[in-house]
């Protein structure tokens, strides 16, 4: 089993709908959690950190459940812009510093 | 922007090569990483540095080395290069303060005839 896991996508949604990624995560000892957007070769960049009692910017909501060690994204009123791939990422403590761990993404496309 | 940048950004080798992918950056961040991310699974960890002198392996270290001789510069080299290699490179700092976060510079993409 992966570590990290999310829905294979790809999603293809109309401007304006809302959609929702999952992720699933093994290690119970992980302490903190992100989403990634990456753009198609570019690099990965934050999008937001994820908090326990859950978080919003703008038009994106975090959420994260440590009991069922799950991870959601949600989008509101898609932008052509949000198309991209969204990764989830969870870190725990290593030897040395913080180990972080990526999912294998999930690839919105955003149609007109 | 994390003030990091890549060099060189795009690279054709042959196999049996040695090649050295520069990462550098201008913030003085203790950590610093190399990855690379191919389809099917996602991006993974080469190797990764906890200060100058000091580096561990990751996920995937088999057939590269590492070297950090100033906080400033990470260098990843592939000493003799194979077509499995091929593949984008990313380097990534993390910053500390609050929640350690990752931040990534802008990807070699190196192809191994």
């Amino acid at each position: 089993r992966k570590e990290v896991e999310q829905d294979p996508g790809p999603f293809n949604v109309p401007e304006g709908a809302t959609v929702a990624f999952n992720c699933t995560y093994s290690n119970s000892a992980s302490q903190s959690f992100f989403w990634y957007r990456q753009d198609c070769r570019k690099e990965p960049k934050l999008l937001m950190s994820v908090y326990s009692s859950g978080n919003e910017d703008g038009r994106f909501t975090a959420q994260l459940n440590r009991a069922s060690q799950y991870i959601s994204l949600l989008i509101r009123d898609s932008k052509l812009s949000d198309s991209a791939t969204y990764l989830c990422v969870v870190s725990s403590r290593g030897n040395y510093g913080q180990n972080f761990v990526f999912g294998p993404g999930t690839r919105l496309s955003v149609l007109p | 922007d994390a003030g990091i940048t890549q060099s060189p950004r795009h690279k054709v080798t042959e196999t049996g090569t040695p090649v050295t992918l520069r990462c550098h950056q201008t913030e003085n961040h203790r950590y610093m990483y190399w990855y690379r991310q191919d389809p099917g699974h996602g991006l993974r960890l080469i190797h990764y540095s906890y200060g100058v002198k000091d580096t561990d392996k990751g996920e995937v270290s088999d057939g590269y080395s590492v070297s950090r001789s100033k906080t400033e510069d990470f260098l990843l080299t592939l000493e003799s290069a194979t077509s499995s290699q091929t593949s984008v490179y990313f380097c990534a700092i993390s910053r500390t303060g609050g929640v350690e976060t990752q931040y990534f510079g802008p990807g070699t993409r190196l192809l191994v005839l």
